[in-house]
């Protein structure tokens, strides 16, 4: 496997359901990030990960709940949540947090219903 | 707070014409631009990327995008469009650590239909 990958890349969960996005980057880097694709809005930054510690949290509600055990993988556990979260979600990764550039997975195509 | 703005929703282009999809933002210090593309049901690819130096930058795919300070734009591009190109393009700008947000801002996008 080469650059980011996310699995599963299709999802469709109840409003009552528990599951998990999962992201793995084989770039070596050491800060993760995850984003919300939404139609008709620009992608919403929802987590950042540097050297597995969370630095940022863009005010994303608590049913998202991120987790990353090591720098080479992230999750993001989902619970309860809305159809408004039906969205891509989208997962990246760059060799330092800051402004270098950020290489992307395919994403997760998340439903909910 | 950064910006980004894509104020071109669509755009058509016939094939083998030229490209320049605008982007303009909106940052107090030096802006690190990107310019993304994402093929329907992917993510996103770097197309290209401006940190300093050298105002025009050469991208993957025969892309090309120039800085421009003092219009506060990133345009992107191309001398000659393939069918190939059709996607959804955007715009990024990236803060820098201490900045605010690590991650990046991004435009709306550009959606870019090309006519055969």
């Amino acid at each position: 496997e080469t650059g980011v990958t996310q699995t599963p890349r299709h999802l469709v969960m109840g409003m009552t359901n528990k599951k998990s996005l999962k992201c793995e980057q084989h770039l070596g880097h050491n800060a993760m990030y995850w984003y919300k694709q939404s139609a008709k809005k620009p992608l919403e930054l929802m987590f950042v990960y540097s050297l597995e510690e969370r630095v940022e949290n863009n005010s994303v509600p608590s049913r998202f709940s991120p987790e990353c055990p090591n720098s080479s993988h992230l999750f993001l556990h989902l619970h309860t949540l809305q159809p408004e979260d039906s969205a891509l979600y989208l997962c990246a990764s760059s060799l330092l947090r800051g402004y270098y550039e950020q290489y992307f997975g395919p994403g997760t195509r998340l439903t909910v219903t | 707070a950064q910006s980004v703005t894509q104020p071109d929703i669509h755009i058509t282009v016939s094939e083998g014409a030229s490209l320049e999809l605008r982007c303009n933002y909106s940052y107090g210090a030096t802006p690190y631009l990107f310019w993304y593309v994402q093929s329907p049901g992917q993510g996103l690819q770097l197309l290209l990327k401006y940190f300093s130096g050298d105002t025009l930058v050469q991208g993957i795919k025969g892309f090309e995008a120039e800085f421009k300070r003092s219009q506060s734009s990133f345009n992107l591009r191309k001398p000659s469009v393939h069918w190939s190109d059709a996607a959804e393009y955007f715009c990024a700008v990236g803060a820098g650590s201490g900045g605010g947000a690590d991650g990046l801002t991004f435009g709306k996008g550009t959606h870019l239909i090309i006519q055969p």
